[in-house]
């Protein structure tokens, strides 16, 4: 089974800051990696599938990279709505998700 | 706009089988998979498993002696059953469209809690 590293477990930002959410594969998965958003009592929201690839209607300041082992989320100007938990998820072999980055605005 | 909706007991004994059922609107049920993930209170996502409408299961190996995943094409629902459930299956249960090798979960159901208590 692949597993996903997800790092930081918590995270407290300011309004204004870049933020950036790290995910290693346990084994290489090419980009076949995506990013989701949950808020408390939602389902998760996809953000981000392809390691990269943005979907319709997320903001532009939510940005994916990395191949291989090693993914980044990036916020680049955190907004107040973005607190919320993230999970990274590879789909190369099955499902995996990682264990989640709980982001907080100070 | 697809839409997914779960349905199914809020409460199960221990040792009885979990059955939930998701109905999917908007969109056809065939040409795509279909997966189940689970949320235990306050911890991370797990994937359950995911079926593609010719029949084809793909089952998490943790669960895989105990899941099966369904599909009613003419009704356009998937169902999920969990056999001899324990305290730790309590959890909101998601369906979501996406599996395979390609396809991550761009549509959710909304979740239901499920609570296995006695």
């Amino acid at each position: 089974d692949i597993q996903m590293d997800q790092s930081p477990s918590t995270l407290s930002a300011s309004v204004g800051d870049r933020v950036t959410i790290t995910c290693r594969a346990s084994q290489r998965i090419s980009d076949w990696l995506a990013w989701y958003q949950q808020k408390p009592g939602k389902a998760p929201k996809l953000l981000i599938q392809k390691a990269s690839r943005l979907e319709s209607g997320v903001p532009s300041r939510f940005s994916g990279s990395g191949s291989g082992t090693d993914f980044t989320l990036t916020i680049s100007s955190l907004q107040p709505e973005d607190a919320a938990t993230y999970y990274c998820q590879q789909y190369n072999a099955y499902f995996t998700f990682g264990q989640g980055t709980k982001l907080e605005i100070k | 706009q697809v839409q997914l909706q779960e349905s199914g007991p809020g409460l199960v004994k221990p040792s009885e089988t979990l059955s939930l059922t998701c109905t999917v609107s908007g969109g056809s049920i065939n040409n795509n998979y279909w997966s189940w993930m689970r949320q235990p209170p306050g911890r991370g996502l797990e994937w359950i498993g995911y079926i593609y409408p010719s029949g084809s299961t793909f089952y998490n190996v943790s669960l895989k002696s105990r899941v099966t995943i369904s599909v009613d094409t003419a009704k356009s629902q998937f169902s999920l059953k969990l056999n001899y459930v324990t305290a730790a299956d309590t959890a909101v249960y998601f369906c979501a469209r996406g599996g395979g090798s390609y396809y991550p979960n761009d549509f959710w159901g909304q979740g239901t809690l499920v609570t296995v208590s006695s």
